[in-house]
């Protein structure tokens, strides 16, 4: 079991230019999030998904895509990269587990992070 | 949306002292409230996990209190060692709606030796 692989991780980029961050986890989540960490604001939440197909903003969403085309993958898109956007990317994984009465969330398997630098 | 907000931002005990983090979450339907420990470098791992129909849970040294009235959850470490030090995030999520986490700014533990 591999859990939640990020790639790559470390990245320059120079501003203006897109690229793609892969996420890809092997425990068949439901939940998918993208979030990114600057220091002395913890973790700040870009993009989410609940499932195959359906994706939702987070706090900070502007400049990013995501999409979630099968249960395994959620890339993170940066359209136009600014300097801004220099931090460290986190994806996580969790499942929803659900009694007869009420559905909490889980434990969220994190990827190793990718090191972003625009320049 | 959910706010999380964690206190206080650095914490510095002597080896064998406890250690108390405290968090306030403004969402009445967050019922998930996990703890994460991220070292330098490394992705958040989590430590400890309560939800909202439980209102204390222990593992070992660590201890997590849930006050869902007040909307305020803590994390209690004892006997503290060097290596406990890190930055220590908490987190809320519910199980409707957004159901990604939303964090708290962290906590830096130093451990004095």
């Amino acid at each position: 079991n591999a859990g939640v692989t990020q790639t790559p991780k470390f990245q320059v980029l120079k501003t203006g230019q897109s690229m793609t961050l892969q996420c890809a986890q092997d425990m068949n989540h439901e939940y998918m999030s993208w979030y990114r960490q600057d220091p002395g604001m913890g973790l700040r939440l870009i993009h989410y998904s609940v499932g195959a197909g359906i994706t939702d903003q987070g706090e900070v969403p502007n400049g990013y895509n995501v999409s979630r085309s099968t249960t395994e993958d959620f890339p993170l898109r940066l359209l136009s990269a600014a300097p801004s956007q220099t931090s460290v990317y986190f994806c996580a994984s969790s499942y929803a587990s659900a009694s007869k009465t009420i559905q909490m969330n889980t434990e969220a398997f994190f990827g190793q992070g990718t090191r972003l630098t625009v320049v | 949306g959910e706010n999380v907000e964690q206190h206080p931002s650095t914490l510095s005990v002597q080896e064998g002292d406890s250690a108390v983090i405290k968090c306030t979450y403004s969402d009445s339907a967050s019922n998930y409230f996990p703890w994460y420990k991220q070292e330098l470098g490394k992705r958040p791992q989590l430590i400890i996990d309560i939800r909202s129909n439980v209102g204390e849970k222990k593992d070992q040294r660590i201890a997590v209190t849930l006050n869902k009235t007040a909307k305020h959850f803590s994390l209690h470490i004892t006997e503290t060692q060097p290596e406990d030090s890190a930055v220590y995030f908490c987190a809320a999520s519910k199980g409707t709606g957004r159901r990604a986490l939303t964090f708290g700014s962290g906590t830096r533990l130093q451990v004095q030796p």
